[in-house]
């Protein structure tokens, strides 16, 4: 059963730091895409990075560069680096897994499974 | 930036057919997918690469996908089927891609 766990999130002023973390388990991990995607409560859903089994990453252009995604394989885990945090970054944060193991085929990948999310509040 | 499109809201009798679209420039030449989203839970992939449909979710849930136009369907629509719905697609310089969702109604 494939499971991803999210951890990390919390209260953090404007301007503030937060590292998010999501261990999976249940596959093989270093062969599919993982995601971000993000959902004020209420509002839709909002992609925000994702890094696929090259290690190729990409990000939402939103985001202006203050957000960082990374993979570690050996632990199974993928992170996401929130820099600069604004009142509006405020969201669930879910860790998602791709269900394509194709090589540098983004477009023929899909949001398979998603963790339970991690809440961001940022807020002074 | 590429750009999708749905109703904000779709209303259905419990039993009849529900068809909710999402709309996009050349949208049939991408792969579509289609979440639920129920509130306090995770979302949930109903539909992929069109029609493509995961083993745990009932039959009575479909796609299609052609021109500027996917559809998702649903038959025999249930009361426990209320949810929010968007669709999804990769584009290649907007990469992931989100409609802003549809409220399905069972009533």
């Amino acid at each position: 059963e494939v499971q991803l766990m999210e951890s990390g999130g919390g209260l953090v002023k404007p301007g503030g730091s937060l590292r998010l973390s999501c261990v999976a388990s249940g596959f093989t991990f270093s062969q599919f895409t993982m995601y971000w995607v993000r959902q004020v409560p209420g509002r839709g859903l909002e992609w925000v990075s994702s890094v696929d089994r090259s290690t190729t990453v990409y990000y939402a252009d939103s985001l202006q560069g203050r957000f960082t995604i990374s993979r570690d394989n050996a632990k199974s885990s993928v992170f996401l680096q929130l820099s600069s945090l604004r009142v509006e970054d405020t969201a669930i944060y879910y860790c998602a897994r791709g269900g394509s193991t194709l090589i540098r085929r983004p477009d023929l990948d899909w949001i398979e499974s998603w963790g339970q999310g991690t809440l961001v509040t940022v807020s002074s | 930036s590429f750009e999708l499109t749905q109703p904000p809201s779709v209303s259905v009798s419990p039993g009849q057919t529900a068809s909710i679209t999402c709309s996009g420039d050349y949208l049939g030449n991408k792969y579509v997918s289609w979440f639920q989203c129920k509130p306090g839970q995770s979302p949930v992939l109903v539909i992929y690469q069109d029609t493509k449909r995961p083993s745990e979710i009932p039959e009575r849930f479909s796609g299609s996908n052609s021109g500027n136009t996917a559809t998702l369907t649903i038959g025999g629509t249930q009361t426990l089927d209320e949810a929010d719905y968007y669709c999804q697609v990769w584009d290649s310089s907007t990469h992931v891609v989100f409609g802003g969702g549809t409220k399905l109604t069972v009533l």
